[in-house]
């Protein structure tokens, strides 16, 4: 079955690096996703890697996948205040639909 | 280019009642589907639609329907609601080609007293 597991929540300081992981139980993933909630707003997708990659790279966001562990993570470079929110975790499969399985979300918290 | 949007933003109904929520997709986007996010917790597939059809559904009763129309925006209906019911309702978009790439809505925040 799909599962996709996260800790709650991490906090950090202003500037410094965060790195929010995530493990997931299906080997045949597709895809995986971050994903950022801010309150009372929708998900933004921020980024995606697919099965076959181990690193991508997009201005400060660096994600790893470690795809014999089943372990994915999201690096945020220079944390800003403005990163504080909710950092989900999601994969999929190639089913015709890519139906993203979440997890329960990472809060992230950025204090000064 | 306009975004995903919902209506309403809230919406209180009571046990039993029913709801309809609207969303219209992002334009050049064919594809919409629907999540409840309850609070604390990921969301949840209930279901997708493409070209009008239901193209994927979660692990949700039929008491939850919808539709998509022709210019792709869609409904979610829930009839006899439940207390549990009370969730965030995401709608999200995707072009036929990249179905990956999901765009969401705000959602619409349903509570059932």
């Amino acid at each position: 079955g799909e599962d996709v597991e996260q800790s709650l929540f991490l906090s950090v300081r202003e500037g410094d690096s965060s790195v929010i992981n995530c493990t997931y139980t299906d080997s045949s993933s597709t895809y995986l996703y971050w994903y950022k909630q801010e309150p009372g707003a929708g998900l933004q997708l921020l980024t995606y890697i697919f099965s076959n990659m181990d690193m991508k790279q997009d201005q400060r966001l660096t994600v790893l996948l470690n795809k014999k562990d089943k372990h994915l993570s999201l690096r945020i470079a220079d944390t800003q205040t403005g990163d504080s929110a909710i950092y989900f975790c999601a994969e999929s499969i190639e089913r015709g639909s890519y139906i993203p399985t979440f997890g329960r979300g990472t809060s992230l918290i950025v204090h000064p | 280019e306009t975004g995903v949007t919902q209506s309403p933003t809230h919406l209180i109904k009571t046990r039993g009642q029913q709801v309809t929520l609207r969303c219209s997709s992002q334009s050049g986007h064919n594809t919409v589907s629907w999540y409840q996010q309850a609070l604390g917790q990921g969301p949840q597939f209930i279901f997708q639609y493409y070209r009008e059809e239901e193209n994927g559904r979660g692990n949700f009763p039929p008491r939850f329907s919808g539709l998509q129309f022709p210019n792709y925006s869609s409904e979610l209906n829930v009839n006899a609601l439940e207390l549990d019911d009370s969730a965030l309702y995401l709608c999200a978009s995707s072009p036929r080609d990249s179905l990956n790439e999901q765009f969401f809505g705000p959602g619409t925040r349903l509570t059932v007293l």
